[in-house]
C-alpha cells in the first residue's frame, strides 16, 4: 500500500529543545518537500529535495533542516533557534521536481 | 506570492453540484491550474490539475475558461464529506512549490 507515512502525529518539544518529525514514502519519488501550516493560513515551504544528498532551502528554512540519505528518507528537525515552532507541519512528495505533490497526514507540533 | 483569488466560504446542499470559482487574472501561458482540498488536520488531498482544455476524472471536472484567467471546480454530487477547505493553485511546471492561500471553505449541508 503506497504513500507517505509521519510521525509522530502530536509531538511535545521544551524549550530549548531539538525535536525531529519523520517522513517516509514508497512511491519511489525523487522529490521530498516540507511545508508548515498555521492555523488558518496557507502552507508555506521550509525546504525541498529534489534528488537524495540534495536539498534546498524554501521561503522559511531559519531554524529548521534536514537531510536526504535516502530516497525514502527526508526528515525536519525543528531546532532551538526556531522561535515560534508550534504549527502542523506537512511533508509532500512528487514522482520529480516537476510533477503533481502528494501530502502526507501531518504532524502537529507544540511547545511545553 | 497569491497568484488566485477564491472566496472565503461556500455552502452547498448535500446532493448538489458544488462549483468553486478561482480567478488567476495573472496566470502566464505554461502555467497550471491545480485544485488540492484539505480536511481538517489532515494533509491536503490532490484533486485535479489542467493548462488549457476541461478536466475529468473521478472526483471532480475543471472547467477553464478560454481567456485562462479563471475556473470552476465542480464536485457533482456534493456529500458531507466533501467539507473542506479547497485550495486553488497555478504553478509552473518548473516551479519549486505549490502556493496555497487561504483556500475556500466548503460546508456540504445535509
Amino acid at each position: 500500500d503506497g504513500g507517505i507515512t509521519q510521525s509522530p502525529k502530536y509531538l511535545f518539544r521544551k524549550e530549548g529543545q531539538n525535536v525531529t518529525l519523520s517522513c517516509e514514502q514508497n512511491l519511489n519519488h525523487d522529490a521530498m518537500y516540507w511545508y508548515r501550516q498555521d492555523p488558518g493560513q496557507g502552507l508555506r515551504l521550509i525546504y525541498y529535495s529534489q534528488i537524495v544528498n540534495d536539498f534546498q532551502k524554501g521561503d522559511i528554512a531559519e531554524g529548521y533542516s534536514v537531510s536526504r540519505e535516502k530516497k525514502e528518507s527526508f526528515p525536519l528537525t525543528v531546532t532551538s533557534a526556531q522561535k515560534n515552532p508550534t504549527a502542523f507541519y506537512l511533508c509532500a512528495s512528487s514522482l520529480d521536481f516537476e510533477e503533481t505533490q502528494y501530502f502526507g497526514p501531518g504532524t502537529r507540533l507544540l511547545v511545553l | 506570492d497569491a497568484k488566485t483569488t477564491q472566496p472565503t466560504s461556500m455552502d452547498c446542499a448535500e446532493g448538489r453540484a458544488a462549483n468553486l470559482p478561482c480567478n488567476h487574472s495573472t496566470i502566464s501561458g505554461n502555467e497550471y491550474v491545480y485544485w488540492y482540498r484539505q480536511i481538517h488536520s489532515q494533509g491536503p488531498q490532490y484533486i485535479i490539475h489542467g493548462l488549457k482544455n476541461n478536466e475529468t476524472n473521478e472526483m471532480a471536472s475543471l472547467i477553464i475558461t478560454e481567456d485562462r484567467k479563471s475556473s470552476t471546480l465542480i464536485l457533482p454530487h456534493a456529500t458531507l464529506r466533501d467539507t473542506a477547505v479547497y485550495y486553488c493553485i497555478v504553478r509552473l511546471p518548473s516551479g519549486n512549490q505549490f502556493y496555497f492561500g487561504t483556500g475556500t471553505s466548503l460546508t456540504v449541508i445535509p
